[in-house]
């Protein structure tokens, strides 16, 4: 079975400051797909960036990027120019590709990030 | 703009009561999900299903069922309430095909006295 793991429970940063959230990953398989999840105090869990294992290329949506290692199973979310409104829950998650087009998602416990203005 | 909704954000029941939680979406997806959220556990899988009355168990099925009687609409049940159910529950849908993206409704807090 995956598992996901995140090994920082909190994080603070100031704001207009760059962050670093870690998240590292346990498989044997090598089709998957990575996704970082946000969740506000209102509990919407918002999808904020994802990432297909067979590209190499490191997804970036706006603020937002990764740094995806696939030989180290590695999987970490940079948000640069940290703003209030990201402070939220921020979750890994793990997508096997071999189970079809239905499977869950497996999570890590996430980290909480706090901004500091 | 995708939209899944939940029949109630806070919910209180006792020991024993059968719980309906109810979860519907209006994107057309094949594949519906139950989540739980606690704290210090992320979320973990209950149930899921891929279509109209088909069911798969996730990894903590014990305690609940599903129904899925229209695609839009996916039901868990909890038989037999108890206060270790007390929790967050989350649902999600998405597509049969890639990138399996799931979108999330805003979550349920059940409270089992």
């Amino acid at each position: 079975a995956q598992t996901v793991t995140q090994s920082q429970p909190e994080m603070s940063v100031q704001e207009a400051e760059t962050v670093t959230l870690s998240c590292t990953y346990d498989t044997s398989e090598s089709d998957y797909y990575l996704f970082w999840y946000k969740q506000p105090p209102s509990r919407q869990m918002i999808l904020v960036i994802r990432q297909e294992a067979y590209k190499q290329q490191n997804a970036t949506e706006n603020r937002f990027s990764v740094n995806f290692q696939k030989a180290a199973k590695s999987f970490s979310l940079k948000i640069s120019d940290s703003q209030l409104g990201d402070a939220a829950m921020y979750f890994c998650a793990y997508r096997s590709y071999s189970g079809g087009g239905a499977d869950g998602l497996t999570f890590g416990k996430g980290t909480h990030l706090i901004i500091q203005p | 703009d995708v939209k899944v909704t939940q029949s109630s954000r806070y919910l209180v029941k006792r020991t024993g009561e059968k719980v309906f939680l109810e979860c519907v979406q209006d994107m057309d997806h094949e594949n519906m999900f139950w989540y739980r959220q606690d704290p210090g556990l992320g979320l973990r899988l209950i149930y899921f299903s891929y279509d109209v009355k088909m069911k798969e168990k996730g990894d903590i099925p014990e305690g609940y069922s599903v129904s899925r009687e229209k695609k839009e609409r996916f039901s868990l049940i909890l038989e037999s309430a108890s206060t270790n159910q007390t929790s967050m529950y989350l649902c999600a849908s998405s597509r049969h095909a890639p990138p399996f993206e799931q979108f999330f409704g805003p979550g349920t807090r059940l409270t089992v006295l």
